[in-house]
C-alpha cells in the first residue's frame, strides 16, 4: 500500500523567511508520481506540480522549488522569501502508474503554513 | 481554470436521509473521483470512474455509491446519511496519471 507522511502539521514564520516544508513517501511501484497541490483559505485545491518517478532533477518555479530525492523517498517543497499570500494548507500526494486508476491520489495529511507580516 | 462544477455547494441534511452530489465537467476528461476531506486526515478517495458506467472503490467507500452514465457527470450518493459522513467533499478529473484538477467542494453537514 501507498502511503504520504507529511510531519509537520503546522508552521509559522515570518513574511521573508525561507520555508520547506517535508514529505515522504512509500510506494512498492517504480513508476509513480508525485504532486503538490495548495488549499488557500478559500478553500479551492490548487495543483502546484507535478513529478514522474524517473525524473530526479529538482525544478525551480519563481519562488517556489521543489526536492526530488527517490534514495530517501522524499520530495520536499521550498518557498523562498515567503509571503503573507504562502499562508494555506499544503498537500503532497502520490499516485501509481494503474491503467484503470488514472491518477488516484493518496495525500498526505496536510501541512498549514503560517506567513505572519 | 479546468471546467468543473460541483453542485450543491453546501447541504444540511438529517440523518437516515438519502443524499445525492453531482460533478459536472466540461474537459471530457476520462477519470473523475469523489474524495472527502476531514481534519487530520487530508484527503480521501471515495470512489472513482475510469470511464462511463466503469467505477470502482477508493479507500474509503462504505456508505457511499456513485453512477456515471454520462461523461460529463458523477454522482455521488450517500443512501442513508450519517453524522460520521459530515465533511467536506472534493471531486476531482484527470487524464490517465496526468494532474487532477479539482472543484470547489461541497460542504455536507448530517444533523
Amino acid at each position: 500500500a501507498q502511503k504520504v507522511t507529511q510531519a509537520q502539521t503546522e508552521i509559522s514564520v515570518v513574511e521573508k523567511e525561507d520555508v520547506t516544508l517535508d514529505c515522504v513517501y512509500e510506494t512498492r511501484d517504480t513508476t509513480y508520481y508525485l504532486f503538490w497541490y495548495k488549499q488557500p483559505p478559500s478553500g479551492e485545491l490548487v495543483f502546484l506540480i507535478r513529478r514522474n518517478s524517473f525524473d530526479e532533477q529538482n525544478e525551480i518555479s519563481g519562488r517556489y522549488s521543489w526536492n526530488f530525492q527517490k534514495s530517501t523517498s522524499s520530495f520536499n517543497f521550498t518557498i523562498t522569501a515567503s509571503q503573507v499570500v504562502d499562508s494555506a494548507v499544503y498537500f503532497c500526494a502520490l499516485s501509481e502508474r494503474e491503467e484503470t486508476s488514472g491518477s488516484r491520489l493518496t495525500f498526505g495529511e496536510g501541512t498549514q503554513l503560517t506567513v505572519n507580516p | 481554470d479546468a471546467g468543473i462544477t460541483q453542485s450543491p455547494r453546501h447541504k444540511v441534511t438529517e440523518t437516515g436521509t438519502p443524499v445525492t452530489l453531482r460533478c459536472h465537467q466540461t474537459e471530457n476528461h476520462r477519470y473523475m473521483y469523489w474524495y472527502r476531506q476531514d481534519p487530520g486526515h487530508g484527503l480521501r478517495l471515495i470512489h472513482y470512474s475510469y470511464g462511463v458506467k466503469d467505477t470502482d472503490k477508493g479507500e474509503v467507500s462504505d456508505g457511499y455509491s456513485v453512477s456515471r452514465s454520462k461523461t460529463e457527470d458523477f454522482l455521488l450518493t450517500l443512501e442513508s446519511a450519517t453524522s460520521s459522513q459530515t465533511s467536506v467533499y472534493f471531486c476531482a478529473i484527470s487524464e490517465r496519471e496526468r494532474s487532477a484538477f479539482f472543484g470547489q467542494g461541497t460542504r455536507l453537514t448530517v444533523v
